[in-house]
């Protein structure tokens, strides 16, 4: 069966530190990864999602960023955090063999930026 | 482009009672259909989907909801409540074909709130 981790699960980054969140699917190949954010009141907004290897597309303009560097892996970065970075992080993923184009979400990450 | 209207952000409701949490959905093309929970802290699990055939779902805990394509509506049920059931509820659609087919629109979330 497949699953997903993400890490850390709680994060406290001052502003302008960098960040490195990371998720890893197992049980599957060439999946289609998210990263999503969470903030109070307002829903899940997508911030990236990658179809492949290096590939990676940008939903929101922002400081954040995201990379694919293996199949299964993937990582949100900042190199400079924003006390508005703060929030709930949730990776996902999606395959091919899945049906309905259900989306499976990890645990969740908490970022608090001081 | 799609969009998801969750029309109460919080329901109150007493244990043992039935609820209804209301999700009405605007999409020019077919969409699939999709209920999540999510517990306090914790990431979003799926509830129950619905692709094709019957337009009534069931979810193994109870839950079900209804595909009503006249009116967009994806309404989630249930008729008995339990305290363990307070939760954050998210309705999604995507589209069954074409662009963004692998991504989800989500609503704001419902938060059931179940009162013993």
């Amino acid at each position: 069966s497949q699953t997903i981790h993400q890490w850390p699960a709680t994060l406290v980054q001052p502003v302008g530190s960098p960040l490195s969140l990371e998720c890893t699917v197992e049980g599957t190949s060439n999946p289609n990864l998210y990263w999503y954010r969470q903030a109070a009141g307002r829903g899940l907004q997508l911030l990236f999602y990658s179809v492949g290897i290096g590939q990676i597309s940008s939903e929101v303009p922002q400081n954040l960023s995201a990379s694919r560097p293996q199949d299964r892996q993937f990582i949100l970065s900042s190199k400079k955090l924003l006390l508005s970075d703060s929030g709930f992080y949730l990776c996902a993923w999606s395959g091919q063999e899945i049906s309905g184009n259900t989306i499976y979400f990890g645990e969740g990450s908490w970022l608090t930026v001081v | 482009a799609q969009s998801v209207t969750q029309l109460d952000s919080q329901v109150p409701v007493f244990e043992e009672a039935p609820v209804e949490l209301r999700c009405n959905y605007s999409s020019s093309v077919s969409v699939y259909l999709f209920w999540y929970v999510q517990y306090p802290n914790q990431g979003l699990q799926l509830l129950l989907k619905y692709l094709s055939g019957s337009t009534l779902v069931e979810s193994i805990n109870g839950f079900e909801a209804e595909f009503n394509k006249s009116q967009t509506s994806f309404h989630l049920r249930k008729p008995s409540v339990h305290i363990s059931d307070t939760a954050e509820y998210f309705c999604a659609v995507t589209p069954r074909a074409g662009a963004g087919s692998y991504q989800l629109t989500f609503g704001k979330g419902t938060k059931l709130s179940v009162i013993p």
